[in-house]
């Protein structure tokens, strides 16, 4: 398996503009998160999925955040406007709820976002 | 907020094994511990996870105190490659929830 794929890996973009993150999930898992990476703040959730529906999204910083999973193959987080404070590193991870029980969670390279 | 406090950094010869200590005081008995690893510019990895007894897999020992109050990841042998912010998490052993990432151990592994 190729693992988790994110695109695009870097992405360089002007204040206000829209920017869409995409995620390919390991084939087979039914849970996807998002996950956001700062100096400031660390690694911080930002929603999650569980069989394409979101089941938390109390993480996402505001109404400029969205997030869809269309179907289990594929996720897209956007942000617009985006702004200068959304520079960060957004990882993407799945995960399984079959039988292991150690609902290890693979992570994807993660994409960098520089807002200008 | 991470349940857990771990030293911020740590240095290790390599060769030599590398014990990374994690207090988790206020853990719960349907709490797990669970051990990711970040080498710089990737996405976090998992290592190892344990309940109550220690656990071995290619990767690492987990070594995990009989109150539970707090744990330690031992790496054998460390490499070069092992150089990673580690982090201790503990999360509850019902599904599949989201992981809590505390600031971690810087673990410089030196030639």
């Amino acid at each position: 398996d190729a693992g988790v794929i994110q695109s695009p890996r870097h992405e360089v973009t002007e204040m206000g503009q829209e920017v869409t993150l995409r995620c390919k999930p390991i084939s087979g898992h039914d849970y996807l998160f998002w996950y956001r990476q700062t100096m400031m703040r660390g690694l911080e959730l930002l929603i999650y999925f569980n069989n394409n529906v979101p089941i938390d999204d109390s993480g996402m910083p505001e109404d400029r955040f969205s997030a869809k999973m269309p179907n289990a193959s594929f996720s897209t987080l956007k942000i617009q406007p985006s702004e200068p404070r959304d520079s960060a590193v957004y990882f993407c991870a799945s995960s399984s709820s079959g039988t292991s029980g150690s609902y290890e969670q693979y992570f994807g390279p993660g994409t960098r976002l520089t807002v200008t | 907020d991470a349940k857990t406090t771990q030293p911020p950094s740590m240095d290790c010869a390599e060769g030599r094994a590398a014990n990374l200590p994690c207090n988790h005081s206020t853990i719960s008995g349907n709490e797990y511990v669970y051990w990711y690893r970040q080498i710089h510019s990737q996405g976090p990895q998992y290592i190892i996870h344990g309940l109550k007894n220690n656990e071995t897999n290619e990767m690492a020992s987990l070594i995990i105190t009989e109150d539970r109050k707090s744990s330690t990841l031992i790496l054998p042998h460390a490499t070069l490659r092992d150089t990673a912010v580690y982090y201790c998490i503990v999360r509850v052993d019902w599904g599949n929830t989201p992981l809590v990432f505390g600031k971690g151990t810087r673990l410089s592994v030196i030639a």
